[in-house]
Order: structure tokens, then sequence, then C-alpha cells
């Protein structure tokens, strides 16, 4: 059972475009989900996270939109460089503390193309 | 963000032998731990929760006596990969919990020949 959907699995960009990565959840009990970026032979690094008691949030060229309701969130990442072009996954977790193992979206594929 | 280290990043071990790899928290202490096994193009996949002072939690289909983890301190988890074959060569990521953020450390890639 996958409990977390990630869509698309690959995702060609134009740089300057916006980048749109959609992720849909299962358990209604998840409370973090957080966003990373992985790099071929690197470890994922954090890029941003909500809570659901927020519908959006912006960091930099990297926003969140949540939907609570349609258990849907999704990463933008606005004016794509070649320098993001990398593997993004969705995550989300449930309880109060970094002692929750995180459960995985399957990952989309990022190419942004000059 | 906080870091984590692994090594060694990269290691080639034979058929049969063992191989650990050291996580570090470098600037936070982890109560919990995880480590996650990765293959090409794949998503990561939950290997085993540590935590400090007591028995590493194993995933389902997880072999406990084949990966060893231990949990010394806040800031080193190890895990030991025992009579090591070449399925088990992967891409091989830990990572550290800071209140509710997860922070990864940058791998370990085994090959196991």
């Amino acid at each position: 059972q996958q409990q977390v959907k990630q869509s698309p699995q690959s995702l060609i960009v134009q740089k300057g475009g916006i980048s749109i990565i959609n992720c849909a959840y299962e358990n209604t009990a998840f409370d973090y989900f957080p966003w990373y970026q992985q790099f071929p032979g690197k470890g994922p690094a954090l890029l941003i996270a909500i809570r659901p008691d927020v519908s959006e949030k912006k960091e930099g060229r990297f926003t969140i939109s949540f939907n609570k309701s349609a258990k849907q969130f999704s990463l933008h990442i606005m004016d794509s460089q070649p320098g993001d072009s990398a593997t993004y996954f969705c995550a989300a977790s449930r309880g109060s503390s970094g002692g929750t193992p995180l459960v995985f979206g399957k990952g989309t594929r990022l190419s942004v193309i000059a | 963000g906080a870091v984590v280290s692994q090594h060694p990043s990269w290691v080639i071990c034979k058929s049969g032998t063992s191989v650990k790899i050291e996580c570090r928290s470098l600037d936070f202490q982890a109560t919990t731990m995880f480590w996650y096994r990765q293959f090409p193009k794949q998503s990561l996949m939950l290997m085993a929760t540590s935590n400090e002072g007591s028995k590493a939690t194993y995933e389902q289909g997880v072999e406990k006596d084949k990966f060893l983890i231990n949990h010394a301190s806040l800031t080193l988890s190890t895990l030991t990969v025992t009579s090591a074959h070449p399925e088990d060569s992967s891409f091989y990521i830990c990572s550290g919990g800071s209140g509710r953020e997860q922070y990864f450390g940058p791998g370990t890639r085994l090959t196991v020949t």
C-alpha cells in the first residue's frame, strides 16, 4: 500500500518556467509534509516543509501548496533553473517529534533545459 | 540545516565479508536515527529505526541479523552489513531527527563483488 503517491514520475521544464510536482496522501494522521531534493550520488536535502494548519508556504523560489480536504500537496518551483535539475521527493510523517519515520513518494526527476 | 555525516562514502567489499557504516549528527543530538536503502532511480526504503541506547526497530522484510544497527550515543549510529552478498549492493543513507525535521547524510555506496 503506497501511502504517498507522487506525480509526475519525470518532468521537463524550460529554464525560467514553473515546475509543479504533486503528491497525495491517504493517512489523515499525517501532520508534517516535507519536500526533499536529491542530486545523483548524494543524500536528500530538506527543501521546505509544511504543516496542515497552513495552506501555503513559500521559501524563495519554492512554494508548497497544501489542500487538507483533498489530501494533496504540491511543490512549485518558480523561475526554474538548470541547477534545479534533480530528483524531488515528497514525504509525510505523523507524530510530534523527529522520532517518526518519513513515508516517501516515489520521486520526480526534474530536468530544466535552457 | 543540521548536518549529518556518513563514513565511508563508498566501499567495495568481497562477498562474505562484513562492512560497517557510520552515521554521525555533527551539530545536533539525535535520539532517533533512521537507516534507508535506495536502489538506482528508486525512492528511499526505510530499513530500520535506531533509538539511542535501545534495540533498533526493523521494517518488515529487513533481516535484523544481517543488518546490525547500533546507536551508541546521541550523535552516532552504525550499520553493519554482515556476510555481504552482491544483492546487498546499494546506496545506504542515514538520517537524524531534530524537532520535526529529518536531515540526511550524504549516503554510502556499497558494492559487493
